[in-house]
């Protein structure tokens, strides 16, 4: 089975410019999640859909950061414009979690997008 | 406020001996507790998932418990391996709710 893919691996930009993230979801999976993970930090959920509606974005800085979904499957992040503090790795998960009552599924995470800002 | 705290921060062992990491939480109502393994450069990876009615759940020299009273669980690694060096993320789920609470991870190092 194929896992969750991301692209590109790593990232370097300079502050005030875009950029933007790519995800491919393992197949079938209804949920997909985006985190930021800071150096030595645990994954901070930025934005969750299931298929292609937002669940939560409560934690996306949306002057800046959005993301979208189209068809339910692929995802893409983007920053405009990146910030120093935006240096983080960008990690995306998917998992077959449909309804809020669901409570034993796992999520699969990708590799992740070391981002780095200058 | 939801909050996953987890102890050691790091954790330096010599290969073949045992260890545990310590995990407490706030969340409430409770779901369910995962444990993750991050390897450097990775993402992370599912090591065990416990719901309220499960107090031990194992993934072959990992052993995950859990006190839903105490709001406590820990991880158990057993006669640990130098591939065993990650760091190991606690993560609680609130019932009827999206989110999931991360804990800040302890990183592990096995050394020869």
């Amino acid at each position: 089975e194929a896992g969750v893919a991301q692209s590109p691996r790593y990232k370097i930009i300079e502050k005030r410019q875009s950029v933007a993230f790519w995800c491919n979801p393992i197949s079938g999976h209804a949920t997909l999640y985006w985190y930021q993970q800071i150096l030595g930090q645990g994954p901070k959920l930025l934005i969750q859909f299931q298929n292609n509606g937002v669940v939560d974005d409560s934690q996306l800085p949306k002057d800046r950061f959005s993301a979208e979904r189209l068809k339910g499957v692929d995802s893409t992040l983007k920053i405009q414009p990146a910030k120093l503090e935006d240096s983080a790795v960008y990690l995306c998960a998917s998992s077959l979690e449909v309804g809020r009552k669901t409570i034993q599924e796992t999520q699969y995470f990708g590799p992740g997008t070391r981002l780095l800002v200058l | 406020k939801n909050q996953v705290e987890q102890s050691p921060q790091s954790l330096i062992i010599l290969e073949g001996k045992n260890c545990t990491l310590q995990c407490n939480y706030t969340v409430s109502p409770f779901s369910n507790l995962r444990w993750y393994k991050q390897d450097t450069g990775r993402g992370p990876v599912s090591l065990t998932i416990m719901t309220f009615s499960e107090n031990t759940k194992s993934n072959g020299r990992y052993t995950a418990t859990l006190d839903a009273d105490t709001k406590q669980s820990s991880l158990h690694i057993t006669a640990s391996q130098l591939s065993d060096s990650a760091s190991y993320i606690c993560v609680v789920k609130g019932a009827g709710s999206y989110q999931l609470t991360f804990g800040k991870g302890t990183k592990l190092s096995v050394i020869p």
